[in-house]
């Protein structure tokens, strides 16, 4: 099956920093969604992108479908912006399932 | 208000004793889906449905049950737990299937 590969596994910050959060797959996907887990374990959506970029206020979101990877920009970072934050891709063609990445922990420090 | 409810959040239960984890989305959702999500392992599919009494295995359906006879509906049925099924379950839907998914509020399940 699709391999997804997500960096860092683990990311420290100072409140206001700025991050990238990277996500790698290992074939063609036709569906790419970023999620936030919050430390209360709530999934939280947020962006559908199989290509392209996406803005939402602090974040933002690019993908490069033909080269296999998607980033996830968060700038002044906030102690909120803390949890893991997961990409999930599915493959062109195939069924409709995801498959998750495993996440990257961010902790933001106030 | 639009949301994904998942009951019960919390069960604990003893192997063999079947049990159903209900799941109910308000925003007229064609596509549903169940996870569980494990240390180490991360959040893997269970089964999805793309509509009323449309539904496929996921990574890992093994053990489990589905049904899909609303559209707003998506039980998931454990027939006989066992203890290797304690799990975070989440149910999640969208519009289409290719739309974000909104996530329900998770149902922490464990077999004894």
């Amino acid at each position: 099956g699709i391999q997804v590969e997500q960096s860092p596994p683990d990311l420290i910050l100072q409140e206001g920093a700025n991050s990238t959060l990277r996500c790698n797959f290992s074939d063609s996907v036709n569906n790419l969604q970023w999620f936030h887990q919050n430390p209360w374990g709530q999934l939280i959506n947020l962006f559908y992108i199989p290509s392209g970029t996406k803005q939402n206020g602090r974040l933002s979101a690019t993908t490069v479908a033909t080269e296999r990877y998607s980033l996830l920009y968060i700038s002044s970072s906030q102690t909120t912006d803390s949890g893991v934050y997961f990409c999930a891709v599915a493959v062109s063609g195939s069924a409709r399932q995801l498959t998750f990445g495993s996440g990257t922990q961010l902790t933001v420090l106030p | 208000e639009a949301q994904v409810t998942q009951n019960p959040r919390y069960l604990i239960t003893v192997t063999g004793k079947k049990l159903t984890v209900t799941c109910s989305q308000n925003m007229n959702h064609e596509y549903m889906s169940w996870y569980r999500q494990d240390p180490g392992l991360g959040l893997r599919q269970i089964y999805y449905s793309m509509n009323v009494e449309v539904t496929d295995k996921g990574d890992v359906p093994e053990g489990y049950k589905v049904s899909r006879k609303e559209k707003r509906n998506f039980p998931l049925i454990l027939e006989s737990p066992s203890p290797n099924q304690t799990s975070l379950y989440f149910c999640a839907s969208s519009s289409r299937w290719q739309e974000t998914q909104y996530f329900g509020p998770g149902t922490r399940l464990l077999v004894l």
